[in-house]
């Protein structure tokens, strides 16, 4: 019962940006977008995440359209060991705290 | 800092055995979440304790399935007579906040179970 809508992948050169989409229609006014990328045999990587206003941190950007439908992570300058599954969650402070993966997308930075 | 520590990393074990599995989260985190990756599906929650209690069970998929958490800080996940299905990846996260945060988890890499 995932709450996001991710493109199942997506290649990105090397050095390059690479924008990750994602919708979120139905979001509520309480929840947050958060996302987290997996690579191979490791567990999931918390990037960043938002409420309205466009975040940025020393790993990614999150832009939140004024709506808040959807967003997209940036990442500025992608390499080789960005190469990962993307996770785009909603997710409200409530009492239950968990998280809601759905398939992710896998994301392939090529040289 | 030191991040989620799991332990062991790969287990193997025969199918009606009982595996203990093990989470050291991030010291001072209060919020603890246990979750499962089998082959080719997603994450799949299975229990959060706040402290040492577990308000949120409901992930949990049988009766085989049990966890606790002692002194607010290592969490033990069992289960017992393991079937083929139990094998899987299991994660463990955890996070500094209180109930009603909007504070990330951060995940431990894993135990990678294998029932033979």
């Amino acid at each position: 019962d995932a709450k996001t809508t991710q493109p199942t992948s997506m290649d990105c050169a090397e050095g390059r940006a690479a924008n990750l989409p994602c919708n979120h229609s139905t979001i509520s006014g309480n929840e947050y977008v958060y996302w987290y990328r997996q690579i191979h045999s490791q567990g999931p990587q918390y990037i960043i995440h938002g409420l309205k206003n466009n975040e940025t941190n020393e790993m990614a950007s999150l832009i939140i359209t004024e709506d808040r439908k959807s967003s997209t992570l940036i990442l500025p300058h992608a390499t080789l060991r960005d190469t990962a599954v993307y996770y785009c969650i909603v997710r409200v402070a409530s009492g239950s705290e968990k998280l809601v993966f759905g398939k992710g997308m896998k994301l392939t930075v090529n040289p | 800092g030191a991040g989620v520590s799991q332990s062991p990393s790969n287990k193997v074990t025969e199918k009606g055995k009982d595996v203990e599995l093990r989470c050291d989260p991030i010291s001072g985190h209060t919020a603890l979440y246990w979750y499962r990756q089998s082959l080719g599906q997603g994450l799949e929650f299975l229990i959060y304790f706040q402290g040492n209690s577990a308000p949120d069970k409901s992930g949990l998929p049988s009766d085989r399935f049990s966890a606790e958490r002692t002194g607010g800080s290592v969490s033990t996940l069992t289960i017992q007579r393991t079937q083929q299905e139990d094998s899987a990846v299991y994660l463990c996260a955890s996070s500094p906040a209180a109930v009603y945060s909007n504070q990330p988890q951060h995940f431990g890499d894993g135990t990678r179970l294998s029932i033979l």
